[in-house]
């Protein structure tokens, strides 16, 4: 499976935006860039995922190195609801390997009021 | 909107003895997987389903863990004579597998956390 580096964690005040980097210099073409977080005492949830283009949704948005060899989640404004473990995985998009999550070891993202 | 639920959400023991942990889905989703997660480490993948059978089942699952879902619906993780670095949030996740990996999302449940003394 390619791997994902995350830095360990990351801080940041409230309503400002936070940038979350991803490095996957091995990413194959085949494979996605999903983005699961996890809150305090509860499971991971998806947050956002995408191949090629940048994506917006409602939660963040995830903006792709042209070459695909890095990704940032971008949170345009910062809650204390926020704070979690931010997961960087990639998926194949094609093979019955993507089915499961192979999650690293995340940011973990602090959000100071 | 049920959500997957988890039962027990905590389960202590002493090592040697069985325990069995159940999972139930979101009610319409197909598939249903098994990961563990340990103090400080992201979730690890243990083994899923789609419906009733066991498509794929990790290294880490050794002989003392079996995982079943009878009827496609709810499932459950039984781990035999328990050791204390069985010790770790068991976390169950659900989705629609229609889609494929490209845009599945899987939903997880809240984990059972085990502790073995």
């Amino acid at each position: 499976d390619a791997k994902t580096t995350q830095p360990n964690s990351m801080e940041s005040n409230e309503e400002e935006p936070v940038h979350l980097p991803c490095n996957h210099s091995t990413i194959s073409g085949t494979d996605y860039i999903h983005w699961y977080r996890q809150l305090p005492s509860q499971g991971p949830e998806y947050v956002i995922h995408g191949l090629t283009s940048n994506v917006n949704n409602r939660m963040a948005s995830l903006a792709i190195a042209e070459d695909r060899k890095s990704s940032t989640l971008i949170l345009h404004r910062a809650t204390l609801r926020d704070a979690a473990v931010y997961y960087c995985i990639l998926r194949d998009g094609i093979k019955a390997a993507g089915n499961k999550l192979t999650f690293g070891g995340g940011t973990r993202v602090l959000v100071k009021p | 909107d049920t959500g997957v639920s988890q039962n027990p959400r905590h389960k202590i023991t002493k090592r040697g003895q069985n325990v069995t942990f159940r999972c139930d889905p979101i009610s319409e989703h197909n598939r249903l997987y098994w990961y563990r997660q340990t103090l400080g480490q992201g979730p690890e993948f243990l083994t899923y389903f789609q419906n009733e059978a066991q498509l794929e089942k990790s290294r880490l699952l050794s002989d003392r863990f079996s995982a079943e879902r009878p009827k496609g619906s709810f499932s459950t993780l039984e781990i035999q004579r328990t050791e204390q670095g069985d010790s770790a949030m068991y976390l169950c996740a659900s989705s629609s597998a229609g889609k494929g990996p490209k845009f599945e999302t899987q939903y997880f449940g809240p984990g059972t956390r085990l502790l073995v003394l």
